[in-house]
């Protein structure tokens, strides 16, 4: 079992429509979740962070986390042609500190105009 | 968020020669740093990790000798490729975690293209 999974995709959906990106990980003892958003080309930018159970919001970004499912998801509201990108998720391990964090393959997310 | 430089941006290269590539910290101070490599329509795969004043610690099947990796300072990494060849091209990035807190999120420099003609 992989450590962190993600559908790699394409995830195709229109624009102004809302999508979901999910993720699961396997170390139930993992202690905050990231996400990045990688466009073609280009090296990875975080752009969520989250380490409580439940929402987090910032802008048209929902970070979502349930401890208890081992399951985190990013929802991009009003979706835009700009937000097509492979978004990778990433878990910091028990500990955290010096440990390396583990990236899913991530997903690509193609929105439509 | 904070701030990592990387250089050089792209860099060509003839087979046999060492090039490397530097990896800043601008605005925070970075006690560990990771190397990575991306080939084309992949995922990123992680090389190595850097730690301040240590050894590098690297990952399954990645060469040592290759990849010379140093951590003199806070907030410089250094990852040099030995005797480069075509095979080594790829885009490298590396990341670092700020040491002052937060949630340990990685931020990453802008990566570094290399071609091994």
């Amino acid at each position: 079992q992989k450590e962190v999974e993600q559908n790699s995709g394409p995830l195709s959906v229109p624009e102004g429509a809302i999508a979901s990106l999910n993720c699961t990980y396997s170390d139930r003892g993992s202690q905050s979740f990231f996400w990045y958003r990688q466009y073609s080309g280009k090296s990875p930018e975080l752009i969520m962070s989250i380490y409580s159970n439940g929402d987090k919001e910032d802008g048209r970004f929902t970070a979502q986390l349930n401890k208890a499912s081992q399951y985190v998801s990013l929802l991009i509201r009003d979706s835009q042609p700009s937000d097509s990108a492979t978004y990778l998720c990433a878990v910091n391990p028990v500990g955290g500190g010096y440990q390396k964090v583990t990236f899913g393959t991530g997903t690509k997310l193609q929105v439509i105009p | 968020g904070a701030v990592v430089s990387q250089h050089p941006s792209r860099v060509i290269c003839k087979s046999g020669t060492s090039v490397k590539i530097e990896c800043r910290s601008l605005d925070f101070q970075a006690t560990t740093m990771f190397w990575y490599r991306q080939f084309p329509k992949q995922s990123l795969m992680l090389m190595a990790t850097s730690n301040e004043g240590s050894k590098a610690t690297y990952e399954q099947g990645v060469e040592k000798d290759k990849f010379l990796i140093n951590h003199a300072s806070l907030t410089l990494s250094t990852l040099t490729v030995t005797s480069a060849h075509p095979e080594d091209s790829s885009f490298y990035i590396c990341s670092a975690r700020d040491i002052a807190g937060g949630l340990g999120e990685l931020f990453f420099g802008e990566g570094s293209r290399l071609t091994v003609l």
